[in-house]
């Protein structure tokens, strides 16, 4: 099992629209979760992370992190063109908290 | 604009070339990171710098060798390289080691292409 685990995709969905992208992971003590986003050619950019249980909301994004079920999930409201990117979730596992392990990421296309 | 520079942006080297990455932080920040990352494909951990010290290297090969002289610099040497570690190499930095609330803010990275 890879220790953190997202969908590739790619998701479309118009714009306008709520964008939902899903992330699993694999160690249960995890602390810290990240949502970064990645243009074609371009670093990633931190979206937003959270580590309590429950919804963190900045802006159009809504991050929500539900640890028993080790699960964690960014929502993009009013979906734009410019949204359309890569979302890597990335995960501080209890076992090394200095680590921080990405999925794979999934890919978000925003259709006009 | 990112607050993580790394130079040089390009770098075209041969396999008996040696040369060096180069990255800077003036955040403060106290933990240090290597990434490195393929075509489609997450950034993938090499090295960890807490507080100066190397504190996490996840079995890189030695032909990649880090170095942190001081809490703002991070270098990466590099000697004897083979092509398929042609990739993108990042930066980045986070302000504590270990922390929940403790973020990476990565470089712009260098493009590496070994022929």
């Amino acid at each position: 099992q890879k220790e953190v685990e997202q969908n590739s995709g790619p998701l479309s969905v118009p714009e306008g629209a709520i964008a939902s992208l899903n992330c699993t992971y694999s160690d249960r003590g995890s602390q810290s979760f990240f949502w970064y986003r990645q243009y074609s050619g371009k670093s990633p950019e931190l979206i937003m992370f959270i580590y309590s249980n429950g919804d963190k909301e900045d802006g159009r994004f809504t991050a929500q992190l539900n640890k028993a079920s080790q699960y964690v999930s960014l929502l993009i409201r009013d979906s734009q063109p410019s949204d359309s990117a890569t979302y890597l979730c990335a995960v501080s596992p209890y076992s090394s908290a200095s680590k921080i392990i990405f999925g794979s990421g999934t890919r978000l296309s925003i259709r006009p | 604009d990112t607050e993580v520079t790394q130079t040089p942006k390009h770098l075209v080297m041969g396999m008996t070339n040696k040369k060096s990455l180069k990255c800077e932080q003036h955040m403060g920040h106290r933990a240090m990171y290597w990434y490195k990352q393929k075509a489609k494909k997450p950034p993938e951990l090499m090295f960890v710098y807490s507080y100066e010290k190397l504190s996490i290297n996840e079995s890189v090969p030695s032909r990649f060798s880090p170095e942190c002289p001081n809490s703002s610099l991070l270098n990466l040497h590099l000697h004897a390289l083979q092509p398929e570690d042609s990739a993108l190499y990042l930066c980045a930095s986070s302000p504590l080691p270990g922390q929940t609330n403790s973020p990476l803010h990565f470089g712009n990275g260098t493009r590496l292409t070994v022929t």
